[in-house]
């Protein structure tokens, strides 16, 4: 069965930092590209980043450009998001997803359980 | 950037009731590459169709998805109790990937 475990999140002041851990289990880890999509509160779906199953590609959206950063241990099933230079608008809660099939840009098929990041002074 | 609408906003029907949602999109989803997402309060979404038409793994086939180019729809045949949601479209067609606003089927 396919898990994937969230975790990380809090409450941090703006231009403060924090690291987001996806534990993953139940599939070949490396074998696939991951995502984190975020949810303000209230509000619908946002892209944020995404990384190829070896970790040698990555791709962000304009918003985080910069200051947020994807990785990913695959000897650790592990996926990372490096948030630096929080704003009040990153607050939502962090997703991270499983691609569907092979390619990086792609939909997602199993998704974590939300970590929630507070940025507030 | 792909801009995604989704319509109507809410969608208040019955249960048994045959429930329309549509997405449309700014510029034409290359290979129909759209999916729909379920989402219930305090769940993580869940991936219902994938290639605009194909249903993902243990989805009911009360619910289906059509279009091509820019236009899309899901359609759930028979609405059961638990289908009462928020359901999103996104395109990966092209990055950035992008998500539909979202539409609510709420209980009439």
């Amino acid at each position: 069965e396919v898990q994937l475990l969230d975790s990380g999140g809090g409450l941090v002041q703006p231009g403060g930092s924090l690291r987001l851990s996806c534990a993953a289990s139940g599939f070949t880890f490396s074998s696939y590209a991951m995502s984190w999509v975020r949810q303000a509160p209230g509000k619908g779906l946002e892209w944020v980043s995404s990384i190829s199953g070896s970790g040698g590609s990555a791709y962000y959206a304009d918003s985080v450009k910069g200051r947020l950063t994807i990785s990913r241990d695959n000897s650790k099933n592990t996926l990372y998001l490096q948030m630096n230079s929080l704003r009040a608008e990153d607050t939502a809660v962090y997703y991270c997803a499983k691609a569907y099939g092979d390619y990086v840009i792609t939909c997602f098929d199993y998704w974590g359980q939300g970590t929630l990041v507070t940025v507030s002074s | 950037e792909i801009v995604l609408t989704q319509s109507p906003g809410t969608l208040s029907l019955s249960p048994g009731e045959r429930a329309t949602l549509s997405c449309r999109a700014s510029q034409s989803v290359s290979s129909s590459y759209l999916a729909w997402y379920q989402q219930k309060p305090g769940q993580a979404p869940r991936l219902l169709i994938y290639g605009a038409s194909s249903r993902a793994t243990n989805i009911p086939d009360r619910f289906s998805g059509s279009g091509s180019g820019t236009d899309f729809t899901l359609t759930i045949s028979r609405l059961e109790p638990e289908d009462f949601a928020v359901y999103y479209c996104q395109q990966y067609g092209s990055s950035p990937l992008t998500f539909g606003g979202g539409t609510k089927v709420e209980i009439k």
